[in-house]
């Protein structure tokens, strides 16, 4: 079965530095991966999604993502983090035979002013 | 102009009612969702439909009934409510179906509430 995780409940990170929240996926055949965000209250927003093509993708509010197959993983990182950041963030892959989108369990970012 | 919207925001209710949650797209798309997150913020597909076609049915009561009347709206109608129904239940919806590509886009959410 196809499944994504997301090993961090939480990363604090300081405005100004760089930020990573990790995601590993399992899937087989190609992976179709997906970021999002979630304000408080909110809905998800999508941030950015890898399908095929470069390994490095670029989304909204500066966020980008690295496609790594070798370590199966789709990392979110911003080289400079805002307090504003500060959402639950979530790592989804597609169930090609089902077609759902399976979500991790989220990390929780904290920027610090 | 508000892409995917939902109503209500809140819904406080007692135990063993029948209540009903609306959405409604204004993006032309042809797929719509409904998500469950519980209180420790696990989003779990509940379906989907495809041009008012039940898609997805994920193991989920039968009490649960979605109803499609057109591809712009998945209404959710809940039966005999239960206390393990409280959760927020987002509604999403993206462009295609089978490609498996396309972002979805979220409602900003129901809060239900069961006393």
């Amino acid at each position: 079965a196809q499944s994504v995780a997301q090993p961090e409940d939480q990363v604090n990170v300081a405005e100004g530095n760089p930020l990573t929240v990790k995601c590993t996926y399992s899937v087989s055949g190609n992976p179709y991966l997906f970021w999002y965000v979630q304000y408080p209250n909110r809905g998800l927003q999508f941030l950015l999604k890898y399908i095929t093509g470069d390994n490095l993708v670029k989304g909204s509010y500066g966020f980008e993502a690295e496609f790594n197959k070798s370590q199966t993983s789709f990392h979110l990182k911003k080289p400079s983090a805002l307090v504003s950041d500060s959402a639950l963030y979530f790592c989804a892959v597609r169930d090609s035979a089902t077609d759902k989108l399976i979500f991790g369990t989220g990390t929780r970012l904290q920027v610090f002013p | 102009d508000t892409a995917v919207s939902q109503t209500p925001k809140y819904l406080v209710t007692q135990m063993g009612n029948d209540k009903s949650i609306k959405c409604e797209q204004n993006l032309g798309h042809d797929t719509m969702y409904w998500y469950k997150q519980d209180s420790k913020k696990f989003l779990k597909i509940m379906f989907s439909y495809n041009n008012k076609e039940l898609i997805i049915n994920e193991t989920v009561p039968n009490r649960f009934s979605p109803k499609s009347p057109d591809k712009a709206h998945l209404n959710l109608h809940i039966n005999s409510l239960e206390l393990g129904d409280s959760a927020v239940y987002f509604c999403a919806s993206s462009q295609d179906l089978g490609q498996g590509n396309s972002e979805q886009f979220f409602g900003p959410g129901t809060r239900l509430t069961v006393l």
